[in-house]
């Protein structure tokens, strides 16, 4: 597709339970950003994907989080058991290396009852 | 480490006013500057960014921002809003040394009174 596409747009999901929320960034963009938008807040970094290059998982805020890309096509994001905190929308972004300009996916919206 | 500062976090107008939206920067070395709009359900869009060179930097949609490195800010402005520029705006910066970091803002949502 022409734009970055995330699936789901949304997720319910009960507390204990694992998530995968999938990216798929603009063809030939070797950066890869995950967020985390909570209600009225601002964007959170949860995780980058540059290349080949060893990910910067410093953004991830527990163990429970995790991330992987297969070179430079999809990226899924994992949360295993989930808990109520988890909820907010996942942003997804691309960009080509270089001067930093991201395009952003619709987002999935999770919400862990 | 660098960190983006916007004042308002809400800011209601009346359409057809001019409005401004407050973004402050903290960095030491010299950075990349962007605009970002989120529209309600959707993802973030660039709305403008400023590199080099001039400091008035026009984007979309009939915004401007411009760049002062002395005041270190980067104010977003716009002369007449209307009601489709109601929106989350982001302002979000990244050093030239380390372009892959992009920090953003909290946020400024943006309403427009008809």
């Amino acid at each position: 597709g022409a734009g970055v596409s995330q699936s789901p747009s949304n997720k319910v999901t009960e507390k204990g339970k694992d998530v995968e929320l999938r990216c798929d960034p603009i063809s030939g963009h070797t950066a890869l950003y995950w967020y985390r938008q909570r209600l009225g807040q601002g964007l959170e970094f949860l995780i980058y994907f540059q290349g080949n290059s060893a990910p910067d998982k410093s953004g991830l805020p527990s163990d429970r989080f995790s991330a992987e890309r297969t070179g430079e096509s999809v990226s899924t994001l994992t949360i295993q058991r989930t808990q109520q905190e988890d909820s907010a929308v996942y942003l997804c972004a691309s960009s080509l290396t270089g001067v930093n300009i991201q395009y952003f996916g619709a987002g999935t919206r999770l919400s862990v009852l | 480490a660098q960190s983006v500062t916007q004042l308002d976090s809400q800011v209601p107008v009346f359409e057809e006013a001019p409005v401004e939206l407050r973004c402050n920067y903290s960095s030491s070395v010299s950075v990349y500057l962007f605009w970002y709009v989120q529209y309600p359900n959707q993802g973030l869009q660039l709305l403008l960014k400023y590199l080099s060179g001039s400091t008035l930097v026009k984007g979309i949609n009939g915004f401007e921002a411009e760049f002062n490195k002395s005041q270190t800010s980067f104010h977003l402005r716009k002369p007449s809003v209307h009601i489709s520029d109601t929106a989350e705006y982001f302002c979000a910066v990244s050093l030239k040394t380390s372009y892959d970091k992009v920090i953003f803002g909290p946020g400024t949502s943006l309403s427009v009174i008809p």
